[in-house]
């Protein structure tokens, strides 16, 4: 099975821009979430969806958003990018449904804000 | 919500040691922790996990603890390796809340060879 794939890989922007990230999860995978992670704060969560619908939502701003597709794929956006959204941008697709099964990550996209 | 803590941030130990990492939670409801290990320029990978009706879980030189009552957890590695060498998370999850995983902010372990 190829494994989660995440484009693009390294991007950099310019304060106030918006940026999209796409994530393809494993095969059959439907539930699809989002981390951010900064040295220091480990994985923070960004949100999760299932079967197209978000199910959770970590404590972001509003200018983080994401959806999912029928395909299973995933984007999410930031928009007005600030300094502090430089990051690792993780994504992890999971065949569980209840919270309790393995994460299978992405290699991430990295976000540098100028 | 749920809040894990993880100590030490950093942690060097002589090739063969035993390494201890350890996690607090804060949620009692939290029912399902597993542990990631990110090598250097790598992806966070599951290595070992364990859910609340059990106390110890082993896998070869690892194996993770949990004290229920004191919303304690901790990973142990036995005969340290330098491929042992990455970032470990320890993680927390509630039960029926999807796949809403709450981290820790990591140990740096370091196997010095």
């Amino acid at each position: 099975k190829a494994g989660v794939t995440q484009t693009p890989r390294y991007l950099i922007k310019t304060r106030g821009q918006q940026v999209t990230l796409s994530c393809s999860p494993i095969s059959g995978h439907r539930s699809v979430s989002w981390y951010q992670q900064t040295p220091g704060q480990g994985l923070q969560f960004l949100f999760e969806y299932f079967s197209e619908t978000q199910r959770n939502k970590g404590n972001f701003p509003g200018r983080f958003s994401g959806r999912q597709f029928s395909n299973s794929r995933s984007e999410m956006n930031v928009s007005t990018l600030e300094l502090g959204d430089s990051a690792l941008y993780l994504c992890a697709s999971s065949s569980g449904h209840l919270g309790t099964g393995e994460l299978f990550f992405g290699e991430g996209s990295r976000l540098t804000v100028l | 919500g749920e809040n894990v803590e993880q100590h030490p941030s950093t942690l060097s130990v002589q090739e063969g040691d035993s390494a201890v990492i350890k996690c607090t939670y804060s949620d009692s409801a939290s029912n399902y922790f597993p542990w990631y290990k990110q090598e250097l320029g790598k992806r966070p990978q599951l290595i070992i996990d364990i859910r609340s009706n059990v106390g110890e879980k082993k896998d070869q030189r690892i194996a993770v603890t949990l004290n229920k009552t004191a919303k304690h957890f901790s990973l142990h590695i036995t005969e340290t390796q330098p491929e042992d060498s990455a970032v470990y998370f320890c993680a927390a999850t509630e039960p029926n809340t999807g796949n809403q995983f709450y981290f820790g902010t990591g140990t740096s372990l370091t196997v010095i060879p």
